[in-house]
């Protein structure tokens, strides 16, 4: 199974600030065919399921707002939210659907400082 | 409204079965295959198991952890995926969520799918 990795566990970020966040996976999710990562990355809010944020590593689902941007490829990836509002405060998840079994990263706390 | 509401969750003892169930709404229900993850009390989140659309052969694939204890099937005549659940362990004790898997396409035409619809989860706790 590919494993996968983000950093850091739990950041704080001031509102109106960026926030990054890290995902690693242990083998390329590089598709070389169509040069497409099979990454995505998600949003989980306490006491809700997890809400599709990106896909492809950067294209974002519709209704996300562009705020959010993902960067990255092969197998290093980067969850930036610019302008940070306090409604982003989540636990951000990425996951790797290159291979089966789908795996997710260990999540990243994002809080306000 | 879009939605997928699971349902069926409840305490259980190791050694027993139960069945999950998510009834879908809003969408044809037939067109998409269907995902369940679990999602252990303070822990990430776990692929448990797949079942394609009635289009491509309905095919069922199953995690390490659950495969020969645990079933996946649907009903579409119903709008409803079921996951049986088999000789559970106190391991298995999680959130479980149903997804749907919708496809995407760009403008070259390439495709990917991905987990878009998320019901609330139903909890299962397996425990003496």
């Amino acid at each position: 199974d590919i494993v996968v990795t983000q950093s850091p566990d739990s950041l704080a970020v001031s509102l109106g600030e960026t926030a990054t966040i890290h995902c690693k996976t242990s083998q390329s999710v590089l598709y070389t065919s169509n040069n497409k990562n099979y990454l995505g990355w998600f949003q989980q809010k306490p006491g809700q399921p997890p809400k599709l944020l990106l896909y492809w590593a950067s294209t974002r689902e519709s209704g996300v707002p562009d705020r959010f941007s993902g960067s990255g490829s092969g197998t290093d990836f980067t969850l930036t939210i610019s302008n940070l509002q306090a409604e982003d405060v989540a636990v951000y998840f990425c996951q790797q659907y290159y291979s089966t079994p789908d795996t997710f990263g260990q999540g990243t706390k994002l809080e306000i400082k | 409204e879009v939605q997928l509401v699971e349902s069926g969750g409840r305490l259980v003892r190791p050694g027993r079965s139960l069945r999950l169930s998510c009834a879908a709404s809003g969408f044809t229900f037939g067109d998409y295959a269907m995902s369940w993850f679990r999602q252990a009390p303070g822990r990430g989140l776990e692929w448990v198991s797949f079942i394609r659309a009635k289009e491509f052969g309905g095919t069922t694939e199953y995690a390490a952890s659950v495969k020969g204890r645990f079933i996946v099937s649907r009903d579409d005549s119903k709008n409803i995926a079921y996951l049986q659940m088999n000789s559970l362990k106190i391991e298995d004790t999680a959130v479980y969520y149903c997804t749907r898997e919708r496809t995407y396409r760009d403008a070259t035409g390439s495709t990917t799918e991905a987990y878009d619809l998320w019901g609330q989860g139903t909890r299962v706790t397996v425990s003496t």
